[in-house]
């Protein structure tokens, strides 16, 4: 069965610092993983997908995402954080199995001045 | 291109009553999908159309909901009677190919509260 961890709920960061939101996925057949992100009151936006290429995903914004099949991660990174990447991120995952798409809980990130 | 609408953004009924959410999928998206978010939870997918008919409905939490798509086009999802566990953020997304990589995209959702 499919499933999807985000291992943080909220993470705080200093605006210039990297950023790093942890996903843990399970799933029976190869998945496709995505990260989504929601501004306040906006739809969801997709930032990057993986789809079994490359496993350095780039996204828009200077994110980007590392498929790990041993580690069954999905790990989002950025550099240096800006202002404007404040908002809640969301981790999916997609495969044949269960031909859902199924979301984490969502990490809200904070960055600071 | 505009994107995914729904309406209304809001909407706050008392328990009981019915409410009735819309969204309208970006043009010639044959694919429209309703998910919930309830407080505090996953987001969570409630059903899947194909052009007009229904492709998975296997999310969709009891017979007081009712999602239709007629034509094709803009879908509507009624509660009815509304009970208080069903507030919570509705969202909406509509994709061209449906396939399991094919990206959504998401309208800003309807929160509804039910007291």
């Amino acid at each position: 069965a499919q499933s999807v961890t985000q291992l943080d709920s909220h993470v705080s960061v200093s605006e210039g610092t990297p950023v790093l939101l942890r996903c843990n996925y399970s799933s029976s057949y190869s998945p496709s993983l995505f990260w989504y992100v929601q501004h306040p009151n906006k739809g969801l936006q997709l930032l990057l997908k993986y789809t079994s290429a490359a496993t350095l995903v780039k996204g828009i914004n200077g994110f980007e995402a590392e498929f790990k099949k041993s580690e069954t991660s999905f790990h989002l990174t950025k550099p240096s954080a800006h202002m404007s990447d404040a908002a809640e991120y969301f981790c999916v995952v997609s495969d044949y199995g269960g031909f859902k798409t199924i979301f984490g809980a969502g990490t809200r990130l904070f960055v600071k001045a | 291109e505009a994107g995914v609408t729904q309406f209304p953004s809001h909407s706050v009924i008392e328990k009981g009553q019915t409410v009735t959410l819309r969204c309208d999928p970006i043009s010639g998206h044959d694919n429209l999908y309703w998910y919930r978010r309830v407080m505090g939870k996953e987001i969570k997918f409630l059903l899947h159309f194909v052009k007009e008919s229904k492709q998975d409905e296997s999310g969709m939490p009891n017979n007081r909901f009712l999602a239709e798509r007629t034509g094709g086009t803009y879908s509507t999802l009624k509660v009815q009677p509304a009970e208080l566990e069903d507030s919570g953020v509705y969202f909406c997304a509509s994709s061209q190919d449906g396939g399991l990589i094919d990206t959504q995209y998401f309208g800003p959702g309807t929160r509804l509260t039910v007291l």
